[in-house]
């Protein structure tokens, strides 16, 4: 089983802004990093599917980047909306498992 | 709407009973995972089937067992149940069996055991 952690564990911003949060993995067997958004009463939706070292991805106001030797991913939000309320897990796999971290819960206050 | 169907959203039952709970992957998806998400816990993966093979499994009890059929849906079954089964059980699906291809979630079954 491979630890994945992400921090901090949750977080309450204003509404415009900009807030980020770390994912960390061990860096041997590393094959993809996903992000993705749970919202309250749904299901995960994916943000971002990362594979190369330095790989950076964008989404309107969310973008994420990857450091594959070190062993961490940041997700970015810029100008924080109230609709972007959710817990954001990332995912290591290494193949076929899937490892989630608990998540990042935010809260954005208009 | 991720397109991933699973039944039935919600089940409430008692202790030693048995229960399965089936996912209707997306059209095209052949990678079928399935997970636990216990009160205050993450998403701990259980098992991945691919193309009606098991590919993968994390950490199933042995009381737990899941198939993917012909037609590409899955089941899980849950015996013997016990009070700390209660959770909410994803179903997610993918076009790859590798890990380079998005996972698309259910709504996820919600079971209560009592």
């Amino acid at each position: 089983i491979l630890n994945v952690e992400q921090s901090p564990q949750s977080l309450h911003v204003q509404e415009g802004d900009s807030t980020n949060f770390t994912c960390s993995f061990p860096s041997s067997n590393f094959y993809a990093l996903h992000w993705y958004r749970w919202e309250t009463a749904k299901s995960p939706e994916a943000l971002f599917v990362m594979t190369l070292n330095g790989d950076e991805k964008k989404k309107g106001r969310i973008s994420a980047t990857l450091n594959t030797k070190e062993g961490y991913s940041y997700l970015y939000i810029k100008g924080s909306q109230p609709e972007d309320s959710a817990t954001y897990l990332c995912a290591l796999t290494t193949g076929n498992q899937f490892y989630f971290g608990t998540g990042t819960s935010l809260t954005v206050i208009p | 709407d991720s397109g991933v169907t699973q039944t039935p959203k919600h089940l409430i039952t008692a202790t030693g009973q048995r229960v399965t709970l089936r996912c209707s992957p997306r059209s095209g998806d052949l990678s079928v995972y399935w997970y636990q998400q216990s009160l205050d816990q993450g998403l701990q993966f259980l098992i991945q089937y691919y193309n009606g093979e098991e590919r993968a499994k994390g950490n199933i009890l042995e009381r737990f067992s899941a198939q993917q059929f012909p037609d590409l849906h899955s089941e899980l079954n849950l015996s013997s149940l016990e009070l700390g089964d209660s959770a909410l059980y994803f179903c997610a699906s993918s076009g790859t069996s590798g890990g380079t291809g998005e996972l698309f979630f259910g709504e996820g079954s919600r079971l209560t055991v009592l």
